[in-house]
């Protein structure tokens, strides 16, 4: 199984929006409504911030969104915050027990 | 609140195998709506999944590693259990353990990280 693809990178001013998406196959992404999205920040571990494509677990802020769109999907970061830099990753069940990472995005907050 | 904390060398030799423990506390690991994984992060790159298990022992391996890896489980000692045989330079990473949800299917809680490097 391949990662999942994400852009390098994002950046936005503080109190702006930025998206990252995650593009898989019919296999992963676009077969199953379980993706999830991971905060890390350096030297920490991964934090699970949507689940389910659009879920947010308790204590993750509203300002943190999911949707998907055929074999991608997307993190939406809105009134984006200085906390809020930190890389991120998505992740999709993959079919046969199988799960599988994105390829990470770091996010900037100019 | 759960907890997990892996533990094991932090230095292994090429062609040896590597064996972390991961301890739950705060939950018990026999639940059939969890399942106990393993992640690895080489330095400076993205996150891999190395495979699953329930408390009943049943395993779901990375295909990519599928051939290198046993996961096990101890379900007295609240621990689970990675080897990885064969490692080389390549397999160096900080490896997690973590709840693996098996009905949300995402990673809800995770220990902090154990750096493994393989050198001679």
């Amino acid at each position: 199984q391949s990662a999942l693809t994400q852009p390098p990178s994002a950046s936005g001013s503080p109190g702006q929006s930025v998206t990252i998406s995650c593009t898989g196959t019919s296999s992963d992404v676009g077969g199953y409504n379980y993706v999830s999205w991971y905060q890390q920040h350096p030297g920490k571990a991964p934090k699970v911030m949507i689940y389910e494509v659009s879920k947010r677990p308790s204590g993750v802020p509203d300002r943190f969104s999911g949707s998907k769109s055929g074999n991608t999907a997307s993190l939406t970061v809105s009134g984006l915050q200085a906390e809020d830099e930190a890389d991120y990753y998505c992740s999709s069940y993959a079919g046969s027990n199988n799960f599988v990472f994105g390829t990470g995005t770091k996010v900037t907050v100019l | 609140q759960v907890q997990l904390q892996e533990s094991g060398p932090g230095l292994v030799k090429p062609s040896e195998t590597l064996s972390l423990t991961c301890t739950v506390s705060g939950g018990s690991i026999s639940s059939s709506t969890y399942y106990w994984g393993w992640i690895r992060q080489p330095p400076g790159k993205g996150l891999e999944w190395i495979g699953s298990i329930s408390y009943s022992g049943i395993t779901y391996y990375n295909p990519s590693l599928k051939s290198r890896v046993t996961i096990s489980v101890d379900t007295s000692k609240n621990q689970f259990s990675l080897k990885l045989s064969s490692v080389t330079a390549a397999d160096t990473a900080v490896y997690y353990c973590a709840r693996h949800d098996m009905t949300t299917e995402d990673l809800d809680y995770w220990g902090q990280g154990t750096l493994v490097t393989v050198s001679s």
